[in-house]
């Protein structure tokens, strides 16, 4: 079985201060981990995944993410928020189980202030 | 390259009337398939999964039904449909092996009337 929970419902940044998402996963296997990125009645685009290389993975739009295996944590960072970031972020984990699925987090909504 | 396709983009509908929502995949062979419900405020439910070509898997027993007649086409369908049935549907395909991720279509918002 496998499940992740992001802790935070809503997050709220100013324009230009650091971006933080928390997430914990636990899964019987050893996980890929993901993370997406989806605007308002938008389908979901891929930010970064994690697939058992390096623990810190960069994604796209400077986004980055660590793995963290002792804390079972894949927390979503990114220095500088752009009002452009404002949207939903899911935290999602595959255990490679039948059908190649993935468990979604509840998301995540961050909000930018200028 | 590969890529997805899922329309309509919006849809208005009554309730007890039909549904079908279609979703083709272009540029690669023998995805997985997926068919997910995000309703209002709230998280991704996966509804149906298929690993080929006329086999499909439930993950949540509704008034919904999915068929894969072709190797990249994916229908989503009701035969009456429901109020509650309103909400973003997304569909998906991923490789056939492996935790790579999934690619997202643009969704369909569909809302029962």
């Amino acid at each position: 079985a496998q499940s992740v929970t992001q802790l935070d419902s809503h997050v709220s940044v100013s324009e230009g201060t650091p971006v933080l998402l928390r997430c914990n996963y636990s899964s019987s296997y050893s996980p890929s981990l993901f993370w997406y990125v989806q605007h308002p009645n938008k389908g979901l685009q891929l930010l970064l995944k994690y697939t058992s290389a390096a623990t810190l993975v960069k994604g796209i739009n400077g986004f980055e993410a660590e793995f963290k295996k002792s804390e079972t944590s894949f927390h979503l960072t990114k220095p500088s928020a752009h009002m452009s970031d404002a949207a939903e972020y899911f935290c999602v984990v595959s255990a490679g189980n039948a059908g190649n699925m993935l468990t979604f987090g509840g998301g995540t909504r961050l909000m930018v202030k200028p | 390259s590969q890529t997805i396709h899922q329309w309509p983009a919006t849809l208005v509908q009554p309730v007890g009337s039909p549904l079908s929502l279609e979703c083709t995949v272009e540029g690669t062979s023998n995805p997985n398939l997926y068919w997910y419900r995000q309703a209002a405020g709230r998280g991704l439910q996966l509804l149906f999964y298929s690993v080929g070509i006329g086999q499909i898997s439930s993950e949540v027993p509704q008034n919904l039904s999915a068929s894969r007649p072709q190797d990249r086409q994916f229908i989503l369908s009701s035969k009456k449909l429901l109020l509650s049935d309103s909400g973003f549907y997304l569909c998906a395909w991923s490789i056939n092996s492996g935790g790579y991720g999934y690619t997202f279509g643009s969704g369909t918002r569909l809302t029962v009337v």
